[in-house]
């Protein structure tokens, strides 16, 4: 099973802030990783897919990047609908599996 | 507009069953691979079955192999997940998602129906 940890667990930022939001994998899955959002109380949104490609409808602000074990999410200047959990997925092998989440909170 | 609607949650005995449908809307359902993810209170997300748009294949988490069956009824537009032998560690929401076309990200998500597994 492919271990996906996601660090770190929680960061305060500020609005307006850029942030990068770390995925690594316990083995090669090359790009095969995506990024979702999730708010208190529903369901998680699919952000970036394939490691870089956004999802429909996403903004521009939020970057996906990496290859091979080592990931990143990026979003350019928080904004204030952006405080959610976030959390990492490779497709590379079955189980499909997650990473833990990052927190991003307001300061 | 694309809805899944997760039912057939609630409270069951540890060793019980239960059996949750997704009824899906808004797009050809039986064009799509569909999955079932889970999560804890509080904590992260869990895959735990998928399968692929005719039925014909399924996989599951090592942690649900043997209790739970992945199934759908294209005439219905509905999927479903007969859990068996349910244990504390099943409490959990459960979501509903459909494929990222061909690859296995989630795309469209259900609300989620809430499973407790308690005396």
């Amino acid at each position: 099973e492919i271990v996906l940890t996601q660090s770190p667990a929680t960061l305060s930022l500020s609005p307006g802030e850029r942030v990068t939001l770390s995925c690594r994998a316990s083995q090669n899955i090359n790009s095969y990783l995506a990024w979702y959002q999730q708010k208190p109380g529903q369901a998680p949104r699919l952000l970036i897919y394939d490691a870089s490609n956004r999802a429909t409808g996403i903004p521009a602000r939020f970057t996906g990047g990496g290859s091979g074990t080592d990931f990143t999410l990026t979003i350019s200047s928080l904004e204030p609908e952006d405080f959610a959990l976030y959390y990492c997925q490779q497709r590379k092998s079955w189980p499909i599996t997650f990473g833990q989440g990052t927190r991003l909170a307001i300061k | 507009e694309v809805q899944l609607v997760e039912s057939g949650g609630g409270l069951v005995q540890p060793g019980g069953s239960l059996r949750l449908s997704c009824t899906a809307s808004g797009f050809t359902f039986s064009t799509y691979a569909m999955s079932w993810v889970r999560q804890a209170p509080g904590k992260g997300l869990e895959w735990v079955a998928a399968t692929t748009d005719s039925g014909a294949s399924t996989y599951y988490a090592d942690s649900v192999k043997g209790r739970f069956t992945i199934s759908r009824d294209n005439s219905k537009n509905t999927l479903y997940v007969q859990m068996n032998s349910l244990r504390a560690e099943d409490t959990a929401v459960y979501y509903c998602a459909s494929r990222y076309g061909g690859i296995w990200y989630f795309e469209f998500w259900g609300q989620g129906t809430l499973v407790t597994v308690s005396s």
